[in-house]
């Protein structure tokens, strides 16, 4: 079944980075965007940026831009998300969530979500 | 970047009744592209409604979407256990970022 798969949870110290992970399956990879979501504790939701699977573009909200970096595998159908220069306001659970790219249909399937602690 | 801002934030209502879940942006959404998410708690948000009016895969009829350029609606029939959640709004598909609104919590009364 079409499933987007994330790796686990990670407990970090400030100013480190962090790399999840997000393997899809059931599905044409390069068919489809992907979008990275974030939802601090007890708090809405956050869009971060996408990635295109075909050519590896990206594009991010403009508080991400220069610290979170977008990277795919088409061989193993990953995606990754890195965030860098880690600070506690970054704890949060981080979502994949794929959307076709052609037909406007909005986020239509979601990883489960990796938790990221950032302590000291 | 389009400021999404649903109401009310909390909605009390008891099963059997409908819900009307409003989201207003701060400009035009390209396309109609709004999208409705529900979240529940520990989950990842699910797909309802795409494109201001249509059902996502497996979304019953009692969810329905409607409005265009600014002003969005979400309606729930007959409301279920299972319905008591909370619901996001999103512009998806123009320019980035594609924001969500604040939420709105509907709960059990």
């Amino acid at each position: 079944q079409v499933q987007l798969v994330q790796s686990g949870a990670e407990v970090k110290k400030p100013g480190a980075s962090v790399k999840v992970s997000c393997k899809a399956s059931g599905y044409t990879f390069t068919a489809y965007y992907m979008h990275w979501v974030r939802q601090a504790p007890g708090q809405g939701l956050e869009w971060m940026g996408w990635i295109n699977p075909i050519s590896g573009d990206t594009d991010c909200a403009q508080k991400f831009q220069g610290w979170v970096t977008m990277t795919r595998d088409t061989s193993s159908s990953t995606v990754y998300m890195e965030l860098s220069k880690l600070t506690s306001d970054d704890t949060a659970v981080y979502y994949c969530a794929r959307e076709v790219l052609t037909g406007y249909k909005a986020f239509d399937i979601w990883g489960q979500g990796t938790v990221v602690t950032v302590s000291s | 970047e389009i400021v999404l801002t649903q109401s009310p934030g909390t909605l009390s209502l008891s099963p059997g009744e409908g819900a009307t879940l409003s989201c207003r942006a701060s400009q035009s959404v390209s396309g109609n592209f709004l999208a409705w998410y529900q979240q529940k708690p520990g989950q990842a948000p699910r797909l309802l409604i795409y494109g201001a009016s249509s059902r996502a895969t497996g979304i019953p009829d009692k969810f329905s979407g409607s409005g265009s350029g600014t002003d969005f609606t979400l309606t729930i029939s007959r409301l279920e256990p299972a319905d008591f959640a909370v619901y996001y709004c999103q512009h998806y598909g123009g320019s980035p970022p594609y924001t969500f609104g604040q939420g709105t919590k509907l709960e059990i009364k």
